[in-house]
């Protein structure tokens, strides 16, 4: 069983702060995607990251993939209330397991103006 | 809108009823993938097809589970004798099969109430 720990599994912050979540685990993914999600609806793709020490920024939003691919960090910068979700990341294999992904339980995330 | 739907979006059933989920991946998309998710939970990968052929099943797809996608197309997962620990969000995600990251493409879920 490959398991991803996510941290922590509660935030609530006021609009303008910093916040960095974290993931988690002791085996190794070939990628690692982070999704979000909204009460009621399905995950959004956010990013992928893939290579051992890649960073990629989407707007105020930084993802981190650690060097021995194991853990990955979302930091969000100036948060605003739509940021507000459940994010979850999720690892990903090639070869014989290529077809599921293995989720984290999230961090629920509240942004209050 | 081109991107996975999911129909219906809410259930509410009886304990002991049959209840019938359907999933329309994005139309270019060969592999279909189910996934359930109770709450403060991220989401347990339950089955996935490339094309028509299932080709993996988790542990937690009991017997009273049995997903199909006949044609390669749309899927169906279907419960049996529905119990109340069968509540949850059931997720369908597709991807495309050239896609060595496995990026998964999400549809709005199912939310399923056994009383």
């Amino acid at each position: 069983t490959q398991l991803l720990e996510q941290s922590p599994q509660f935030l609530s912050i006021q609009e303008g702060e910093n916040l960095t979540v974290y993931c988690n685990s002791s085996s190794v993914f070939s990628s690692l995607q982070w999704y979000r999600q909204e009460p009621g609806e399905g995950p959004v793709l956010l990013v992928t990251v893939v290579t051992g020490g890649e960073v990629k920024k989407l707007k105020r939003l930084t993802f981190q993939f650690g060097d021995a691919r194991k853990d990955s960090s979302l930091h969000i910068t100036a948060a605003q209330p739509g940021d507000t979700g459940l994010y979850l990341c999720a690892g990903a294999n090639r070869g014989s397991t290529l077809g599921r992904l293995y989720f984290g339980r999230g961090t629920q995330l509240t942004v209050w103006p | 809108d081109t991107g996975v739907s999911q129909n219906p979006r809410h259930k509410i059933t009886k304990r002991g009823q049959n209840v019938t989920f359907r999933c329309d991946p994005i139309s270019e998309h060969n592999r279909l993938y189910w996934y359930r998710q109770t709450l403060g939970q991220g989401p347990e990968f339950l089955t996935y097809f490339q094309n028509e052929a299932q080709l993996e099943k988790s542990r937690l797809l009991s017997d009273r589970f049995s997903a199909e996608r006949p044609k390669g197309s749309f899927s169906t997962l279907e419960i049996q004798r529905t119990e109340q620990g069968d509540s949850a969000m059931y997720l369908c995600a597709s991807s495309l099969i050239l896609n060595s990251y496995n990026e998964q493409f999400f549809g709005p879920g199912t939310r399923l109430t056994v009383l």
